[in-house]
Parts: C-alpha cells; sequence; structure tokens
C-alpha cells in the first residue's frame, strides 16, 4: 500500500471551508484514497473515497490530482462537530476472500475554532 | 449508523486471566474485523473474518484468538491477557472489498 503524508494538525474557523491535504506519490494505478476521521473516542467514520475523479457525497468532496500523486479532502461548511483526526488511506490491499486492508497512519488533527 | 455494536464497552482485568470480547452486527455484512488502537501506533489490524468459520491473521495477532460461528457475532479472545495489551479494540464491517468500513464504538480494556 502506498504511504500518505498529512499535516500532523491544522485550523479552520467555523463556517469556513476546511481543506486537508495528503501526498501519496508513490500510489499506483489500482489503489483507491479513503478518508476517514475520529471523533474523539469514537470508533472511526467513512467519509468518502475515490480512485481517479473527484468525488463529492453530503459529508465532503475529495479532489485527486490529475497524476493521482496528492488529494484535498474538503468540508465545505465546516462546524464545531467537525473536529476530528482526519485519516487518509491508500489502499487496494485486498486480504483472504475479497476482506480489505486499511492501514491507518497519525492522520490530521482538525480543530474547528468558533 | 451501521448497527454495530461492543461489548463490553470498558473491562479491567489482571493479568494472567482470560477474556472475550464481542462485536455484533445487524447488518448481515459478510467482513468483520478487530483493530486495536494504542497511542503512537494508529489503528492495527488484529484479525478479520471473511465469512462464518473463515477467519485470518492480521499484523498484530500474536495473543489473540478469535471466533465467528453466526454471521453477526465475531469474538476476540484473549487467552492470558497481558499489560501489552491494553488497548482500545475497534470492531468493524464490511459489505465487500471495495466498500468502505463501519466501525463500532469501542471497548477500552485495562490490564492490571
Amino acid at each position: 500500500d502506498a504511504k500518505t503524508t498529512q499535516p500532523p494538525s491544522m485550523d479552520c474557523a467555523e463556517g469556513r471551508a476546511a481543506n486537508l491535504p495528503c501526498n501519496h506519490s508513490t500510489i499506483s494505478g489500482n489503489e483507491y484514497v479513503y478518508w476517514y476521521r475520529q471523533i474523539h473516542s469514537q470508533g472511526p467514520q467513512y467519509i468518502i473515497h475515490g480512485l481517479k475523479n473527484n468525488e463529492t457525497n453530503e459529508m465532503a468532496s475529495l479532489i485527486i490530482t490529475e497524476d493521482r500523486k496528492s488529494s484535498t479532502l474538503i468540508l465545505p461548511h465546516a462546524t464545531l462537530r467537525d473536529t476530528a483526526v482526519y485519516y487518509c488511506i491508500v489502499t487496494r490491499g485486498v486480504l483472504v476472500q475479497g476482506a480489505q486492508k486499511l492501514v491507518f497512519g497519525q492522520g490530521t488533527r482538525l480543530t474547528i475554532n468558533p | 449508523d451501521a448497527g454495530i455494536t461492543q461489548s463490553p464497552r470498558h473491562k479491567v482485568t489482571e493479568t494472567g486471566t482470560p477474556v472475550t470480547l464481542r462485536c455484533h452486527q445487524t447488518e448481515n455484512h459478510r467482513y468483520m474485523y478487530w483493530y486495536r488502537q494504542d497511542p503512537g501506533h494508529g489503528l492495527r489490524l488484529i484479525h478479520y473474518s471473511y465469512g462464518v468459520k473463515d477467519t485470518d491473521k492480521g499484523e498484530v495477532s500474536d495473543g489473540y484468538s478469535v471466533s465467528r460461528s453466526k454471521t453477526e457475532d465475531f469474538l476476540l479472545t484473549l487467552e492470558s491477557a497481558t499489560s501489552s495489551q491494553t488497548s482500545v479494540y475497534f470492531c468493524a464491517i464490511s459489505d465487500s472489498s471495495d466498500y468502505e468500513q463501519y466501525f463500532g464504538p469501542g471497548t477500552r480494556l485495562t490490564v492490571t
């Protein structure tokens, strides 16, 4: 699985867009980019994933560069409840019988300030 | 939210005692996973299951065993708990290798 690099921490004002970068320069052609977040003491929560194209859902947008070596997660209107650790995971790691391998790094601690 | 629960949510036990953690799902998902989370290490995969009675090891499986006798239940057993197994344990489920994993609320285990 490709290694990812994320800033350890970021701050964002409430109501503004939060843009979280992730570098994955060794990504291979069949590896997906996943984003999860973990709010304090809770289990990780899936946000979004993509392969090549930009993706959007009700939570966020994922922008993947054309060369796929980096991506940005965008929370369009951050709220205090978005304060969490955000994990960028690059994987096509398939285990036995199609089980999925996720490798969590240290992530980015995003703090939304009022 | 995916129907996934873990029990107990908190447990304190002594070194050398056996401990079983339970993960229960109501989603009928095929895959189930056990992770542990420790400061400085992120989440690490312990064991996973790809069907009833079908399990395999993850990256940190030493000292742990698992069982899955029903689709909905995945048990993690520490045969003889050690202080190094003090951690927060998360269960996750998924329906496909390309789909997201849904995580449970976690079990905080302290081994004294």
